[in-house]
């Protein structure tokens, strides 16, 4: 069972492109989160999402970034028109159904995304 | 609201001695709380996990920790540090697994 996984790992966009971070969850997981971590700062909570629904996003920014979790296929995180401050770590985790107990989010390795 | 409290940013000891992390959090519910680490560049390992089970926890490389619901705390805990602990620690509280909430991280720093 392959753990969760994020591609690319190293991303490399200018001002003003389009950033696509993608995770594919643990197999049996239908949960999915991503999270920004900032150079020196710890993880913040982005947005959490169910198979096809966002559950919570109250942790994107209003403008630019969203999120995916079709049916098919894996998670997207999409960030348009990227700029400088949008430089950092992106971690997705996955979890399965809520209502199994003794369970914990299983985290990718990461994306780092520079805009140079 | 849930939220969690990393008192220390930054932690230093020397190899061979004690290692406490301290964590608090706020919930009003019965939380479930998690220890991450994260070395550098490299992403998060789970430490342990408290899912209101035994108050104390054993986890992987010999740390441990304790839920204490008197003193909303949840704090990590090593009798004795290794260079290899080095890294970033992130104490994480959850309720119904719905979402993770991070608390800032912990660097550790272990002299020889």
């Amino acid at each position: 069972n392959a753990g969760v996984m994020q591609n690319p790992r190293h991303l490399v966009r200018r001002r003003g492109q389009e950033a696509r971070l993608r995770c594919s969850p643990m197999k049996g997981h239908s949960h999915v989160y991503w999270y920004r971590q900032l150079p020196e700062e710890g993880l913040k909570f982005m947005v959490y999402l169910q198979k096809e629904n966002i559950i919570d996003e109250s942790g994107m920014p209003k403008e630019r970034f969203s999120a995916e979790f079709p049916k098919e296929g894996p998670s997207i995180l999409r960030i348009q028109q990227v700029v400088r401050g949008d430089s950092a770590a992106y971690f997705c985790a996955s979890s399965p159904p809520v209502g199994l107990a003794n369970t914990e989010a299983f985290f990718g390795q990461g994306t780092r995304l520079t805009v140079v | 609201a849930q939220s969690v409290t990393q008192l220390d940013s930054h932690v230093s000891v020397s190899e061979g001695t004690p290692v406490l992390l301290r964590c608090n959090y706020s919930s009003s519910y019965s939380p479930s709380l998690f220890w991450y680490v994260q070395h550098p560049n490299k992403g998060l390992q789970l430490l342990l996990k408290y899912t209101s089970a035994a108050t104390l926890v054993k986890g992987i490389n010999g740390f441990e920790a304790e839920f204490k619901k008197s003193e909303t705390s949840f704090h990590l805990t090593k009798p004795s540090a290794h260079m290899s602990d080095a890294a970033e620690y992130f104490c994480v509280v959850s309720y119904n697994f719905n979402k993770f909430y991070f608390g800032s991280g912990t660097k550790l720093n272990v002299k020889p």
